[in-house]
């Protein structure tokens, strides 16, 4: 089974603080995407990446950051948290070939409180 | 711009009758699209999926139609069930999924 581990179900951070939150895959996927979910909002993309070492900005990059330094690990890094940062954020990897009909596998999310 | 739109936020259906999930999109150019369920605390998991060149495909109690023509997919469940209560979230894929707002379908007994 192809599994995608995020390392913390919920975190509470204080507003100005850096936030790492980490993503590992065990299926050797190049493809690896981060997403929040806000209700009303549905599954916005915040940066995703199609090889180690690169990345793209998705729709909403403002206030975040990632890093890709391996082909497993997918690491998404808010600079400096701020209140309107709290969401369910979930991490997810696909195969080389984007076009593909079973599109990706998700992470059990990472829910974050920034007080 | 909301590219792939689920106009109902929320759908409530009585167990063993049929849910109907709507979703609309915008670009001509999705060549596949997906449908995702997802569970509080959990991360979305794959469904059913639909080429852009098929108008219906089954799988089980789930049955996914596509309009090209009026850009608006459907997902059928068949009978609903209990279980089958959580987020459903259709997605459009070009070089990376574009997912919609979600709809909270509830199967009551």
């Amino acid at each position: 089974d192809v599994k995608v581990t995020q390392s913390s179900r919920y975190l509470v951070k204080r507003t100005g603080e850096k936030v790492f939150l980490e993503c590992v895959q065990d299926m050797d996927h190049e493809n690896m995407f981060w997403y929040r979910q806000d209700p009303g909002l549905g599954l916005r993309l915040i940066y995703f990446s199609y090889d180690v070492k690169m990345k793209e900005k998705g729709d909403i990059p403002e206030g975040y950051s990632v890093s890709r330094e391996k082909k497993e690990r997918f690491s998404l890094i808010l600079e400096s948290a701020s209140t309107n940062q709290t969401s369910m954020y979930l991490c997810a990897s696909s195969l080389a070939d984007r076009r593909s009909n079973y599109g990706y596998t998700f992470g059990s999310g990472t829910r974050l409180t920034v007080v | 711009d909301q590219q792939v739109k689920q106009n109902s936020p929320s759908l409530s259906v009585q167990e063993g009758r049929i849910s109907i999930l709507n979703c609309d999109y915008t670009n001509s150019m999705f060549d596949y699209f997906l449908w995702y369920k997802k569970y509080p605390a959990e991360g979305p998991t794959f469904l059913i999926s639909i080429s852009s060149i098929k108008d219906k495909n089954e799988d089980g109690r789930f049955t996914v139609f596509l309009n090209k023509s009026a850009k608006h997919l459907s997902l059928h469940i068949v009978p609903s069930q209990p279980g089958d209560s959580a987020v459903y979230f259709c997605a459009a894929n070009t070089d990376k999924l574009i997912f919609g707002t979600g709809t909270r379908l509830q199967v009551f007994p």
